[in-house]
């Protein structure tokens, strides 16, 4: 059983620029979420899809926006990145209906 | 609203002391609780849950129990070891919902 995986694992960033974080869930999971983790904070919800459709949102504006693709991978995109986006971007996939979530390592990003 | 409160650290502790990190939380409805563990540069892995009121976690010595009258999820450990050295985070996800509502966090270093 494959866990969740993120690309890449760091990355810098000017800002105004835009990224693509990158997640591939774990075998058997159909929904994914995406965290930030502000230094010095706890993660912070952005957003959930499922069947390839955004499944909720938290506080977080339209510029940060996501995928999810057939195979349950997904990414993260952010565009007119802010020095304020500096954070872990963390992915966590799992199964509709309950059981139990699985967390990637993250992507540091950070803007400069 | 959801929300989840963690005690402030830093903490430090000395080899095989008691550990006590203290987790208050508020919901609408009926959460699970749990407790993650981030060590440094790395991602979230989970070190233990419980589901419903009364319900006690436990995992590699750590352990807490689901509190309904007091809203609380106190986790505890008897004797740390330096390898417990982390930062801890309580969380909590509705049992209808699909995001977690993380705590800021509580550093722990443990010293020999």
């Amino acid at each position: 059983e494959t866990g969740v995986t993120q690309s890449p694992t760091h990355l810098i960033k000017t800002r105004g620029q835009q990224v693509t974080l990158r997640c591939s869930s774990q075998s058997g999971h159909n929904t994914v979420s995406w965290y930030q983790q502000a230094l010095g904070q706890g993660p912070q919800f952005i957003f959930q899809y499922y069947r390839e459709e955004e499944n909720g949102r938290g506080n977080f504006p339209p510029r940060f926006s996501g995928l999810q693709f057939p195979n349950y991978s997904s990414e993260l995109n952010v565009n007119a990145l802010e020095l304020d986006d500096s954070a872990l971007y963390l992915c966590a996939s799992g199964l509709s209906g309950g059981g139990g979530y699985t967390f990637g390592s993250g992507t540091r990003l950070t803007v400069v | 609203g959801n929300s989840v409160t963690q005690m402030e650290g830093p903490v430090t502790l000395s080899e095989e002391a008691f550990l006590t990190i203290n987790c208050t939380y508020t919901a609408t409805g009926y959460p699970s609780l749990f407790w993650y563990v981030q060590y440094p540069g790395e991602g979230l892995q989970l070190l233990l849950k419980a589901t419903k009121a009364d319900d006690k976690g436990s995992n590699k010595g750590f352990e807490a129990t689901y509190r309904k009258e007091t809203t609380s999820f106190h986790l505890e450990k008897g004797s740390v070891q330096v390898s417990d050295s982390a930062v801890y985070f309580c969380a909590l996800i509705m049992n209808t919902g699909n995001q977690f509502y993380f705590g800021t966090g509580t550093s722990l270093t443990v010293i020999p």
